[in-house]
């Protein structure tokens, strides 16, 4: 079975602009959730989705949404990029939500300049 | 609000020995426990999973117990190999189930 993937790998933004990640779970898994790594806050939950539904929120801006589309596949979106969103998202799929196993994906490196 | 402690932040250990990597939680009140390994630039690895019920899971040479009553989960290794090298993290889910993450026990095991 293939894994989480996540594309694209490594992206550069400027400040202001808007982007779009995206995430495909592994297949079955119904559940994705996405998760923010800095160096300095470690790993934050961002959100989960399910069923197409935004099941849980992290505690983090309005700028950050998503959406989860009918075969489980998940985008994420940043608008108005801050320096301060530089990180590595990182997506995880389980085949439900509520605290099954989570499989990662490797992540997508966004670079704010 | 749900935290975790991971010690020690570093460690660095010869090839062959056992070692104990712990994590601490401030609430009890969890779902279930999860470790993980990251290697430098890449996303998770899940190693294992203890339910609330459980006291604890083993995978090969890995061991994980839970204690909630005292806060505690430890990860064992068994006859550490270079290969084991990376950052483990744990992590808790609530009955929110929203998932918080230690900041990690980063590993080396020189041969």
């Amino acid at each position: 079975k293939a894994g989480v993937t996540q594309t694209p790998r490594y992206l550069i933004k400027t400040r202001g602009q808007q982007v779009t990640l995206s995430c495909s779970p592994i297949s079955g898994h119904r559940s994705v959730s996405w998760y923010q790594q800095t160096p300095g806050q470690g790993l934050q939950f961002l959100f989960e989705y399910f069923s197409e539904t935004q099941r849980n929120k992290g505690n983090f801006p309005g700028r950050f949404s998503g959406r989860q589309f009918s075969n489980s596949r998940s985008e994420m979106n940043v608008s108005t990029l801050e320096l301060g969103d530089s990180a590595l998202y990182l997506c995880a799929s389980s085949l439900d939500p509520g605290g099954d196993t989570q499989y990662f994906g490797p992540g997508t490196r966004l670079t704010v300049l | 609000k749900q935290e975790v402690t991971q010690i020690p932040a570093a460690l660095s250990v010869p090839e062959g020995e056992n070692l104990v990597l712990n994590c601490s939680f401030t609430d009890s009140a969890i779902y279930n426990l999860q470790w993980f390994r990251q290697d430098p630039g890449k996303g998770l690895t899940s190693l294992l999973l203890i339910q609330s019920s459980q006291r604890e899971q083993t995978s090969g040479r890995l061991n994980a117990s839970l204690d909630k009553s005292s806060g505690r989960s430890t990860l064992y290794i068994a006859a550490s190999q270079p290969g084991d090298s990376a950052t483990y993290l744990c992590a808790l889910s609530g009955g929110s189930y929203i998932p918080t993450f230690g900041r990690g026990t980063s590993l080396i095991v020189h041969p």
